[in-house]
């Protein structure tokens, strides 16, 4: 039962436009959502956060939107920039005796094109 | 330079060898993780520690041991019994008492021959 999806295994973008990358969840107990960056060989690298008590976070670049009702985030990438090539994963948080647990969507794969 | 280090990048063993991936980090964090991670899904939570001595399975934990008798060290052992154990490992932690996202280190690709 995958309970975070993000259904589109690749974007393409052009540099300089924005990039949306979306995540779509369906367990309503999650209360933290996170987007890491990865590139090959490396491990992810975090890339902003958003409470549930939240619809929006803003860091330079990216933003990132919460819709509770849909169950949906996404994270915006607005100008779109070479390096941002990367698979993003969207990741949602939920405690379970005191301890953070992560769940992972499949990733996206973003490729920013010149 | 603070941080999580994963070794060896690469690794390679026979089929029915038990092999154990390290992870040590010097954050000073309490809890540990490790992920598995296969081509075209996302990462998948093998086993997590929140503290020394102490460990809990995720949610694929068969066919793998851990153990936590230092802070710093969280290693993982593949067994024979997992049925398929070619993947990308990733191990994290995080100082869960300031809230901070998880930390990950930068993989162990294991192949088995």
């Amino acid at each position: 039962d995958q309970q975070v999806k993000q259904n589109s295994p690749s974007l393409s973008v052009q540099e300089g436009r924005i990039s949306i990358l979306n995540c779509d969840y369906t367990n309503s107990m999650f209360d933290y959502f996170l987007w890491y960056k990865k590139y090959p060989a490396e491990g992810p690298t975090f890339l902003i956060s958003i409470s549930s008590i939240k619809d929006k976070n803003e860091d330079g670049r990216f933003t990132v939107f919460l819709n509770k009702s849909a169950k949906h985030l996404s994270l915006h990438i607005v100008p779109s920039q070479p390096g941002d090539s990367a698979v993003y994963f969207c990741a949602a948080s939920v405690l379970i005796q005191g301890a953070q647990k992560l769940v992972f969507g499949q990733g996206t794969r973003l490729t920013i094109n010149p | 330079d603070g941080g999580i280090t994963q070794s060896p990048k690469y690794l390679f063993r026979k089929e029915g060898q038990n092999v154990t991936l390290s992870c040590e980090q010097n954050l000073n964090h309490d809890a540990m993780y490790w992920y598995r991670q296969d081509p075209g899904q996302g990462l998948r939570l093998i086993y997590y520690s929140q503290i020394v001595n102490d460990f809990q399975k995720g949610d694929i934990a068969e066919g793998y041991s851990v153990s936590r008798e230092k802070k710093e060290s969280f290693p993982l052992t593949v067994t024979s019994a997992q049925k398929n154990p070619t993947a990308f490992y990733l191990c994290a932690s995080r100082d869960y008492s300031s809230n901070q996202p998880q930390h990950f280190g930068d993989g162990t690709r294991l192949s088995i021959l």
